[in-house]
């Protein structure tokens, strides 16, 4: 079946521009992440989706950070004003269930989509 | 705070070779999950192999294992006869909370 698909796959924009990135979830996975990836570093959280509860967005670096996640499924990932330390791959996970005492799914990655702020 | 720590940026070795990568994690949770995620040139991140800390057997996945030491908050992956198709990042995970922890990483090469 389809896996999680993001795009665009690379998007390269100048400094100050706002850009958006889509992330279309396996479909009935009630789970999304959003996870930032800087050359040299580990998967930094950003944001988490589950179900229809409020998202945990304790991991947005600031303001220019916002997500959404519409009808449950598809989200989209909006950075305004870009700075060139916004370059980054920005990877996107689904999975079928919410992490807690039971958690026994593996996330599924997209691709991710190379942000480049020039 | 809940961390993961991966104290090997990068590794190479020599196809058909045993190479194990090291991980270590800060919690005060008693039941969890460890994961282990490979990331190629593609971008794909990809499971390897997945822990649960409440069983003490060590998992393993074809040529791939864990050793998973609780009390020493240590969970390293062991392949053996390594292949070429191995050369990836390697990322250890903890989990369950609503963040999923990720570690830097290794990058793994597997020399011909």
């Amino acid at each position: 079946g389809a896996g999680v698909s993001q795009s665009p796959s690379n998007k390269v924009t100048e400094k100050g521009k706002d850009v958006e990135l889509r992330c279309d979830p396996i479909s009935g996975h009630t789970a999304l992440y959003w996870y930032r990836q800087s050359l040299g570093q580990g998967l930094e959280f950003l944001i988490y989706f589950q179900g229809n509860s409020a998202p945990d967005k304790s991991g947005l670096p600031s303001d220019r950070f916002s997500a959404e996640r519409t009808g449950g499924s598809v989200s989209t990932l909006t950075i305004q004003r870009t700075q060139q330390e916004d370059s980054a791959v920005y990877l996107c996970a689904s999975s079928p269930e919410p992490p807690g005492p039971t958690y026994n799914s593996p996330l599924h990655f997209g691709n991710g989509t190379r942000l480049t702020v020039t | 705070a809940q961390t993961v720590t991966q104290s090997q940026p990068e590794m190479s070795v020599q196809e058909a070779e045993t190479v194990t990568l090291s991980c270590t994690y800060d919690t005060s949770e008693s039941n969890y999950y460890l994961f282990w995620y490979k990331q190629p040139p593609s971008r794909q991140m990809i499971l390897v192999i997945r822990q649960e800390a409440y069983k003490q057997q060590n998992a393993t996945e074809n040529r791939f294992s864990v050793n998973f030491q609780k009390a020493a908050k240590s969970f390293s992956l062991k392949i053996s006869d390594s292949q070429l198709g191995d050369t990836a990042m390697y990322f250890c995970a903890f989990g369950p909370e609503r963040e999923i922890i990720f570690g830097k990483g290794t990058r793994l090469h597997i020399l011909p």
